[in-house]
Formats: C-alpha cells, structure tokens, sequence
C-alpha cells in the first residue's frame, strides 16, 4: 500500500521564523516529489518539485529530498501571515505517468 | 500564459442525475488529470489522460468517466450520482516534456453538491 505521511498540524511559528514541513512516503521507488500550497476554499498550488536528492532552493522555500530515508521537507524562511495554509505533499511514484498521491496535508499558521 | 480552467465552477445535482465536468489545460500542456478533494479522504486522483487515451486510473468505480479531445480539453463524466460523490473536482495539466515533466498545475476546481 502506497502512503504519503505528513503530521496534520496546526503548526503554529511567529512571523519572522522558519517553518519545517516534513513528509514520509512509504515506496522506495517513488520518482518526483512535490509541495503545494492550499488557501482554503482555493486550489493546490505548486510551490516546489524535487527530483534528486539533496536541497533545492527557490526564493524563500527550500525542499529537501532524502530516498534512502523516503523523506521530503519544506522549509520556509521568514515566515508571513501570507503563508498561512495548508501545505500538501505530493509523491509522483511512476515513471511517464502523471497520478500523484497526496498527503493529508499540515496546516501552517504564521502568527503575527 | 492563462491557466486551466474549468466548467462550471459550482454545481448541484441529484441523486441518480448524472455529471459532465470540463477542462482546459494550459496552453501546450498534453497532459490532463483529474482529482477528487473531500475533507474525510483529502486529494485523490482519478484518472490522467494524455494523447487522448487513459494512460492511468485511480481506484473509483466505473461510475466516473473521462475523455480527451485533440486539442487536449478534457471532460470527466459521473453517472448515477451519489451524496458520497459531493466534492471538490480538480483538473490539473502538464507540460509531458522537458525539464518540468511531472510538474501538475490545478485549476480552481468544480464544487459538485448532490442532494
């Protein structure tokens, strides 16, 4: 059984902060990683994908990739109230096919 | 570049009716899947169309259906609706090539209540 695993939160961190966002998939063979970020009553948007192992920087956002662990976090620097939402993993685990499993989701509250 | 884009953007509906979703992918995107987002079951996927064909399925009954024309729209089809089937339906398109293969890009979704 296929399992993308994040902690559901509420995640609360004072404006200004680091917040770190983990996620654990359960199949070692997992191909393309992904973090979006839902608003409520709004659509997923995707932030950052990840391919290989290692960091991946993009503005305030950093994704890191670890296969041997099947883990995959998301840092965001200087954290805003803007950032308050939910923040969705996402595991692409085929080969020249597009179904991603999502995680659950971890709510993220930036408090001013 | 304009985003995807679905119709219509709410729906209601009752049981036994039936459903047809619509979807436009961003400009050039050969790839179209569609999702299902419940608050008990989160974002599950459905089905991804590409080329025209089915290249993959999620595990829903036969009930939920789709197609895709050759300019790349898509539309997905629920027949015999069931309250169960209430949700927010996402649409998400792919560019299938280059360095940002898998990367999927939603549009804002069709809100289906059944009553």
């Amino acid at each position: 059984q296929k399992e993308v695993e994040q902690n559901s939160g509420p995640l609360s961190v004072p404006e200004g902060a680091i917040a770190s966002l983990n996620c654990t998939y359960s199949d070692r063979v997992s191909q393309s990683f992904f973090w979006y970020r839902q608003y409520s009553g709004k659509s997923p948007e995707l932030i950052m994908s990840i391919y290989s192992n290692g960091d991946k920087e993009d503005g305030r956002f950093t994704a890191q990739l670890n296969k041997a662990s099947q883990y995959v976090s998301l840092l965001i620097r200087d954290s805003q109230p803007s950032d308050s939402a939910t923040y969705l993993c996402a595991v692409n685990w085929q080969t020249g096919a597009n179904n991603l499993f999502f995680g659950t989701g971890t709510r993220l509250t930036v408090i001013p | 570049k304009a985003g995807v884009t679905q119709t219509p953007r709410y729906l209601i509906k009752t049981r036994g009716q039936q459903v047809t979703l619509s979807c436009s992918p961003i400009s050039g995107h050969r790839s179209v899947s569609w999702y299902q987002q419940t608050p008990g079951q989160g974002l599950q996927f459905l089905f991804e169309y590409f080329s025209e064909t089915q290249r993959n399925k999620g595990n829903f009954p036969g009930r939920f259906s789709g197609r895709q024309f050759s300019n790349s729209r898509s539309e997905m089809n629920v027949s015999t609706l069931e309250l169960g089937d209430s949700a927010l339906y996402l649409c998400a398109s792919s560019p299938i090539t280059g360095y940002s293969t898998y990367e999927q890009y939603f549009g804002p979704g069709t809100r289906l209540t059944v009553t």
